[in-house]
């Protein structure tokens, strides 16, 4: 089992600033099988980004994710109030998909 | 648009069978072209897979859960199914259904889940 390891647990930062958030992976994933979530309170997860850089439609721009192999990250370059959420990321690399515990996104 | 929804007792007793029903709209399951998928997420924790199943039938399942678990499909209805037996506790989670394009393995829609308690 790949196992994705998030940091930091929570990130609180002020409208306007730049979020980076961090997924490692225990093993390589050969094919950039990643991809990040938000997820809402009360609210199912939203995909935001697949294929570790592709982004899912409707995700404004301000979402972009890079990485490979085992390192792997979320960037928000302009935090908005309707970002404040919880984000996860989640392999697919292997026959078992396996989900990071999260990043907790606080907005001032 | 694609649109999931969950639906099933939202209170099992320990011992006995949790069934899901996941409900497709907008979309045929029969189509092809998608694997529809369970998740589930332990109360204030993050996510678990539990597994997918094809239109075809053909399915796979989280290993931990291999041994008391039975996803199917129903084409003439557009739904899928989870029975997870022999529950306890640790079964209390919001389940959700969700689809995966191609068979890709991330999730590009997803139902909005419902709350599983099991308890006496």
């Amino acid at each position: 089992e790949i196992v994705l390891t998030q940091s930091p647990g929570t990130l609180s930062l002020s409208p306007g600033e730049r979020a980076t958030l961090s997924c490692r992976a225990s093993q390589s994933l050969s094919s950039s099988d990643l991809a990040w979530y938000q997820q809402k309170p009360g609210q199912a997860p939203r995909l935001v980004i697949y294929g570790a850089s592709s982004r899912a439609t409707g995700i404004p721009d301000r979402f972009s994710g890079s990485g490979s192999g085992t390192d792997f990250t979320l960037t928000i370059s302009r935090l908005e109030p309707e970002d404040s959420a919880v984000y996860y990321c989640q392999q697919y690399g292997s026959s078992l998909p396996t989900f990071g515990g999260g990043t907790k996104a606080e907005i001032k | 648009q694609v649109q999931l929804q969950e639906s099933g007792p939202g209170l099992v007793k320990p011992s006995q069978t949790l069934s899901l029903t996941c409900t497709v709209s907008g979309g045929s399951i029969s189509s092809g072209g998608y694997y529809w998928s369970w998740i589930r997420q332990h109360p204030g924790k993050g996510l678990e897979w539990i597994g997918y199943i094809y239109y075809s039938g053909s399915s796979y399942y989280n290993p931990s859960l291999r041994s008391r678990l039975t996803i199917s499909v129903d084409t003439s209805k557009n739904q899928f199914s989870l029975k997870l037996s022999s529950v306890t506790a640790a079964d209390t989670a919001v389940y959700y259904c969700a689809r995966d394009p191609l068979g890709a393995g991330y999730f590009d829609y997803w139902g909005q889940g419902t709350l599983v308690t099991v308890s006496s």
